[in-house]
Formats: C-alpha cells, structure tokens, sequence
C-alpha cells in the first residue's frame, strides 16, 4: 500500500538555527499539507499546498516557515530560526484531490528545539 | 470557522464489550468528516469517512461511525472491543466547499484516549 514517509523520524536542534523536514507524498496525490502536534495537544493546521503553491495557511505558519516542492516528488517544510516552542511532532500529509478523499499522513518528524 | 469537539479525554472499556468514543463538529457548509487513529509513535492512520449517503460508515477493523445531522455528531463505534484498540483517536472535519484552490483544510479535535482492558 502506498504511503507517505517522512525524514527524519526525530531532530534535535539548537535554537535559532534553520531545519529542514523532509516528506515524499504519494505518487499520484496533488495536494499536500503540513500539520503539527504540540505534545499533549490536538494536530493543528499549518499549510496546504497545491500546484507549486500556498493554497492555504494558518497564523501559526508566519515568516519563519516556508514550504517547497522542489523535484517533483519531495514536499520540504523550513523553518528558518527555530524557537522553544516551534518543539513538535510534525505530519506531512497528501491527498488525491477531491474533498471527500482521505488525507494520508506520514509517521511524522519529532522536531525537539533545546 | 470550524471546529471539532471530543468531549472525553479517555475512554475505557472492557474487551469484548462495545465501545463508543464521541465526537460533535461544527462547519458552516456541509461537513466531510474523518476519524483517524495514532498508535505510540506512529503517524495518523484513517479509519473511515462520512462524505454522503447513509449515515452508518462503516470502516478498517470492525469501526462504524454514525452521522448525525441534527446532532452535529459523528461518534465511533465498535460492537466488540479487542485490547489492541486501545490507541489515540482523532475526529476530524473539513468543509465540503471548494474554495478555488482546495478543499480546506482538515481541524481535529483533542484527541480520545481508548483503553480496552482485558
């Protein structure tokens, strides 16, 4: 069954510097999406993405963030200057188009700022 | 704006026993709604939808979910509970409304702890 991965599993950084997370979406999927899980909290919205572009975006997903798709089949997220609280779970997520489909997410990246 | 409500944090039921985990949404169009589940360290995995038509879905594992409009509900259900259901479980909604370049995005609620003992 096809999936999404994402890379790493886990990051740890110093705050302040730049992360990369990294997701391959499934093949024939035309949307994808940023989410994360503060721990202990409920999975929040960061972006959606659609045709090499933002579709939509959350007040979480300010200057500091940025998303790409840069080859054709990676979908990156960065974050610029990490801070403590930027310390989460991070899920990719993609779907095939229409409204009533699923989204299928990756096992996410644990991003941990120290 | 649209929201999600999981008003138990936990859920524990006996195996074998049905269980329900609940779930209320509120969306200003017609909803598409999800229930998604997480094991420890693992991503969100899908187990059924709600998009049109009959208001009992049923999905992966033995899960159904009833819709109810008036209710604004969409509560999981499973009429015989097995220890390795016990998990983290997810409602989610997204708006029906084409909004030019996507459907929207999806809002979650908190989150259900499901413990099934044995």
């Amino acid at each position: 069954e096809p999936e999404v991965t994402q890379t790493p599993s886990h990051q740890v950084t110093q705050m302040g510097q730049e992360v990369i997370l990294r997701c391959v979406p499934i093949s024939n999927h035309l949307y994808f999406y940023w989410y994360r899980q503060i721990l202990g909290q409920k999975v929040e919205f960061l972006v959606s993405f659609y045709n090499n572009e933002i579709s939509e975006k959350s007040e979480i997903f300010d200057d500091q963030f940025s998303v790409e798709r840069p080859d054709g089949s990676n979908f990156t997220l960065k974050i610029r200057s990490t801070k403590l609280e930027d310390s989460a779970m991070y899920f990719c997520a993609s779907t095939q188009g229409t409204g009533g489909t699923e989204a299928f997410f990756g096992q996410g990246t644990r991003l941990t700022v120290v | 704006a649209q929201s999600v409500a999981q008003p138990e944090d936990q859920v524990n039921v006996a195996e074998g026993n049905p269980l329900t985990v609940k779930c209320t949404y509120s969306v200003s169009g017609n909803p598409y709604l999800f229930w998604y589940v997480q094991y420890p360290n693992r991503g969100l995995q899908f187990l059924l939808k709600y998009i049109t038509g009959d208001n009992l879905v049923k999905g992966s594992y033995g899960f159904e979910a009833e819709f109810n409009k008036s209710q604004t509900s969409f509560h999981l259900k499973k009429p015989s509970a097995l220890v390795s259901d016990s998990a983290l479980y997810f409602c989610a909604v997204r708006d029906s409304f084409w909004k030019g370049t996507s459907y929207g995005k999806l809002t979650f609620g908190q989150g259900t702890i499901l413990t099934v003992h044995p």
